[in-house]
């Protein structure tokens, strides 16, 4: 089946570790995202890739990083200097090329600090 | 700059009404629009957009939004709301002609369908 997983479906960290998400899709999609979700707020987009070794900062990317070495693949890691990183974390790909084309979502990684 | 408001956070509609979740947007330049779905812990489905051409768009599960460009709103509705429509809906908006592929969701709208 062709879709985005997202892993681990739950993850807690400890104050002041780094901690990576995992984004993988098998939908030949050139572009991948990351969004923040927490209640009230909607999402927030954290970093986007349009294409393989190059990703852009989205709207609140500070205390987060990513790489993007291979289509496939759009790691997130939530660094210790991520002051609230407690949310629910969505990764995001579409077709390149097709701007009018919907994203298709992840099933989302819930991260709790503890 | 690119903003999507979703001016309700929640609906309440009793199952056979027809619902109605509103959105408007702003974009510098002409818009994509979407409809997405979310349900518990899970990650958002796709249910409609709007490119071009008729205004009136369908999509999935009898969903239904309507693109007013002189209103800059796109409101999302169906004509008989079922208790399984209970759910977490975003508006989300792209820039046409400019914004690369940046895409700006709303805060959501929870929708609850009473039996």
């Amino acid at each position: 089946d062709g879709g985005i997983t997202q892993s681990p479906k739950y993850l807690f960290r400890k104050e002041g570790q780094n901690v990576t998400l995992s984004c993988e899709q098998n939908l030949n999609h050139d572009a991948m995202y990351w969004y923040r979700q927490d209640p009230g707020q909607g999402l927030r987009l954290i970093y986007y890739s349009q294409i393989v070794n190059d990703f852009q900062k989205g709207d609140i990317a500070e205390g987060y990083s990513v790489s993007r070495e291979k289509k496939e693949s759009f790691p997130l890691t939530v660094t210790s200097a991520q002051k609230n990183p407690t949310a629910f974390y969505l990764c995001a790909s579409s077709p390149m090329g097709q701007k009018n084309t919907e994203a298709f979502f992840g099933q989302g990684t819930r991260l709790t600090v503890v | 700059a690119q903003s999507v408001a979703q001016p309700e956070d929640q609906v309440n509609v009793a199952e056979g009404n027809p619902l109605t979740v509103k959105c408007t947007y702003s974009v510098s330049g002409n818009p994509y629009l979407f409809w997405y779905v979310q349900y518990p812990n899970r990650g958002l489905q796709f249910l409609l957009k709007y490119i071009t051409g008729d205004n009136l768009v369908k999509g999935s599960y009898g969903f239904e939004a309507e693109f007013n460009k002189s209103q800059t709103s796109f409101h999302l509705k169906k004509p008989s709301a079922l208790v399984s429509d209970s759910a977490l809906y975003f508006c989300a908006v792209r820039d046409r002609d400019t914004g690369g592929f940046k895409t700006i969701f709303g805060a959501g709208t929870r929708l609850f369908v009473k039996a």
